[in-house]
């Protein structure tokens, strides 16, 4: 089975700390995501990778950036963390593009800015 | 630009109920369709998924979607809902990239 871990379940930071939050997979996907989950927003992206070193802004990139040194983790930061991103972030994997390539989502990290 | 629209927002209903979440989508080309659920405080997990073919995908946990080109639709149904089907339901699309695009979800409640 495909395995999508992240680093934390919950996290709590003040305004303005860098957050790190850490994804890894275990099945060899070139493609990971990251998606932030707001009730009433659905899932919106916020940084895709397609390849080691390499990432595309998704619709929401705005106070984020992204790192991937190794082709099973992708990082999320928050370089200078507001109110305004609280919010549970999701990670996920697929192949690269192909008719199946559906994506695979980690648990989680609910994260807390006060 | 790809939307998806899910219609319903919140959806309650008692246990044997018949269920239908709509979804519709905004997209030119050949389009993947997906119906994922994310269970309270659990993953999110892909209960089916239309790439080519038969346009009616039988999915997990007795699910089952019709994709209706003419229409942009891709609904899902189940003929009788159990408690364990309380969760929320997201449909996405994906075109000729390896993006999904989500809609905004629907909270579906079931009573014993």
């Amino acid at each position: 089975d495909v395995k999508v871990t992240q680093s934390s379940r919950y996290l709590v930071k003040r305004t303005g700390e860098k957050v790190f939050l850490e994804c890894v997979q275990d099945m060899d996907h070139e493609n990971m995501f990251w998606y932030r989950q707001d009730p009433g927003l659905g899932l919106r992206l916020i940084y895709f990778s397609y390849d080691v070193k390499m990432k595309e802004k998704g619709d929401i990139p705005e106070g984020y950036s992204v790192s991937r040194e190794k082709k099973e983790r992708f990082s999320l930061i928050l370089e200078s963390a507001s109110t305004n991103q609280t919010s549970m972030y999701l990670c996920a994997s697929s192949i690269r593009t192909g008719a199946y390539n559906e994506q695979f989502f980690g648990p989680g990290t609910r994260l807390t800015v006060l | 630009a790809q939307s998806v629209s899910q219609h319903n927002h919140h959806v309650i209903l008692s246990e044997a109920a018949s269920l239908e979440l709509g979804c519709n989508y905004s997209y030119g080309g050949t389009v993947n369709l997906f119906w994922y659920v994310q269970y309270p405080g659990q993953h999110l997990q892909l209960l089916l998924k239309y790439f080519s073919g038969d346009p009616l995908v039988k999915g997990i946990k007795g699910f089952e979607a019709e994709f209706i080109k003419s229409k942009f639709s891709f609904n899902l149904r189940k003929p009788s809902v159990q408690w364990s089907d309380t969760a929320e339901y997201f449909c996405a699309v994906k075109g000729n990239t390896d993006k999904l695009i989500f809609g905004t979800g629907t909270r579906l409640q079931v009573f014993p």
